[in-house]
């Protein structure tokens, strides 16, 4: 265990569905970050939040919108997503400052019909 | 080198084979150069974090060396057993975010 949990581990929605992925982290760190990994690809960031602000968005379409009401969870919520959306999806905490480890959820799979 | 390489892709050994893999990375702008092992099903576990040129760092069997001046790093198992099957990333720092290789796919067979 990590101390970063996913919710839900797996995920199927069509195309006009509005889901929401969750992670919290029990470790007291105050960045967070969302990661995509579709197949083939490498691990490709989609955002960051440091002490609940956003401070990187990897020009991500906005039928992904994350949010972060405090430094232990974050969401991403989902919406009119497309096929080639299917990937795993994971979270990552890290203390907060750049070249920290970062510590990572087991991820949801996600599959868009 | 403008993006984070490993090599081999995939890998196939006999229990006790010692292995290794490469990771290349570019050298300028350089600020820390991560290892993770990750199992099917689980979650990327951290295995090292190397920041210095020339930094060596070991965890049981698992070792690695960083070369930041010619940009790679080397990651070595000692007497490879099948639980050492996994995939394992490497990374670069970009500010907060990590960029990640492919990986290099493990696979070690009794």
């Amino acid at each position: 265990e990590t101390g970063v949990t996913q919710t839900p581990r797996h995920l199927v929605m069509g195309m006009t569905n509005k889901k929401s992925l969750k992670c919290e982290q029990h470790l007291g760190h105050n960045a967070m970050y969302w990661y995509k990994q579709s197949a083939k690809k490498p691990l490709e960031l989609m955002f960051v939040y440091n002490f609940k602000e956003q401070t990187e968005n990897n020009s991500v379409p906005s039928r992904f919108s994350p949010e972060c009401p405090n430094s232990s969870h974050l969401f991403l919520h989902l919406h009119t997503l497309q096929p080639e959306d299917s990937a795993l999806y994971l979270c990552a905490s890290s203390q907060g400052t750049a070249g920290d480890t970062q510590y990572f959820g087991p991820g949801t799979r996600l599959t868009v019909l | 080198i403008l993006n984070v390489e490993q090599s081999p892709q995939s890998l196939h050994v006999q229990e006790g084979d010692s292995t290794n893999f490469t990771c290349s990375f570019p050298s300028s702008n350089f600020y820390a150069l991560h290892w993770y092992r990750w199992e099917t099903a689980k979650s990327p576990e951290a295995l090292f974090v190397m920041t210095l040129n020339g930094d060596e760092k070991k965890k049981g069997q698992i070792s690695a060396t960083l070369n930041t001046k010619e940009g790679y790093s080397y990651l070595y198992i000692k007497g490879s057993q099948p639980e050492d099957s996994a995939t394992y990333l490497c990374a670069t720092n970009s500010g907060y975010a990590l960029n990640f290789g492919k990986g290099t796919s493990l696979l070690v067979t009794p």
